[in-house]
Formats: C-alpha cells, structure tokens, sequence
C-alpha cells in the first residue's frame, strides 16, 4: 500500500516562531488531508488539498502532487498550536480509504 | 449544529469480554468510518459504512464488526478482546465514500478503549 512519511518527527518552538511541516508519499494521490491532533485527542481536519495551496489564517498548506509531497506551514506559533500534526492520503491505486503518515508532535514553549 | 459525536468516552474492560462502542455522524452524513489509534501512532482505517452497507473493511481480524442504521449512526463491535485491542477509537463522518474527491473526513473525539 501506500507509504506516508512525516518530518521532523517531533518539533520544539518558542511562541511566535514559524515551523513547516513535510509529508511525503509513494504514489499518486487523489485525496490529502492535514489533521491537527490536541493533547485531547481530538482530530480536527485542517485542510483538504490534494494539489495546489490553501491559506487559513496562520495556517497555510502547498501539495505538489508531481512531486508527490505536501507542506503545512506555521505562523507565529501559538501555545494552542501544541499537538500532533497528521497528513493523510488517499492513494489512486489503493483501496480508496485515507492512509495517515507518522505524524509530527508539535510543542509550543510559552 | 452538533459534530461527530462518540460514546462512550472511556472505557475499561477484560480480556475476553466483548464492547460496543457507539457514533452518530455529522447532521447530512451519510458514510462513517471507523479508525483505530495504538499510542504514538496515526489512525489505522478499520471500516467504511456508506448508506448501511459495507464499502471498505481494513486489515482487521473478524473479532470486529460494524454496523450502520437508518438515522446513519454507527456502532463497533469489538468481540474477544486483547490486551493489544487497546488504543483511542475513532468515528468519522463524511457526506459521500471516502476516496471521491473532495471528500473531507470530520472526526470524533474518540472513545477511549482500555483492555486489562
């Protein structure tokens, strides 16, 4: 199946710096998602984007889908941006159900 | 309006035992999948229920189950637990088949599943 690869695995930044966060894949893909995981446990889905880039806030996301990779990057980091970072994917090959990667904890020191 | 709702939240059982967990899906929902999340690791897909049938069952063993009701709400059997069925379970909604473009999933909060 389709292999999804996340870095840096783990992230440790000062509040208001910037960050971005790589997600590579093995094949081609019709469907890529960027998930933020809070200390809670709770999913919240960020960005749908198979190809091109979206902006939301401070918050903004490339795929280059030729490439086979996709960028989230990080603004003026808050505190509540803590968490883990998931990119996942839907492969045009595969059994059409979405594939996460590794992911990437994100840790924003006050 | 109310997103993916789960219950329960926490949950302790024994090895052996069977459990039951449940979800509704976003108001227009119609598919629900069902993820299973070991600590450190991302979700790993266990089903996809679209219009109350079966779309798509990943690789998990048959001690799991899942169904789909008319209102869409969803539950997940888990049968003859193991200490290795531990893990945070996630419910997903999305208007059509996960895989047609377009289709974002909207996650739960998870019922937390804890085997001893």
């Amino acid at each position: 199946g389709i292999q999804v690869e996340q870095s840096p695995p783990d992230l440790i930044l000062q509040e208001g710096a910037n960050s971005t966060l790589r997600c590579n894949f093995s094949d081609s893909v019709n469907n890529l998602q960027w998930f933020h995981q809070n200390p809670w446990g709770q999913l919240i889905n960020l960005f749908y984007i198979p190809s091109g880039t979206k902006q939301n806030g401070r918050l903004s996301a490339t795929t280059v889908a030729t490439e086979r990779y996709s960028l989230l990057y990080i603004s003026s980091s808050q505190t509540t941006d803590s968490g883990v970072y998931f990119c996942a994917v839907i492969s045009n090959f595969g059994n059409e159900k979405l594939t996460f990667g590794t992911g990437t904890r994100l840790t924003i020191i006050p | 309006d109310a997103g993916v709702t789960q219950s329960p939240t926490h949950l302790i059982k024994t090895r052996g035992q069977q459990v039951t967990l449940r979800c509704s899906p976003i108001s227009g929902h119609k598919s629900v999948s069902w993820y299973q999340q070991v600590l450190g690791q991302g979700p790993q897909f266990i089903f996809q229920y679209y219009e109350k049938e079966e779309r798509g069952r990943g690789n998990f063993p048959d001690r799991f189950s899942a169904r789909q009701f008319p209102n869409y709400s969803s539950e997940l059997n888990v049968n003859a637990l193991l200490l290795g069925d531990s893990a945070l379970y996630l419910c997903a909604s999305s208007l059509a088949v996960t895989g047609g473009r377009n289709e974002k999933l909207f996650f739960g909060s998870g019922t937390q599943l804890s085997v001893l």
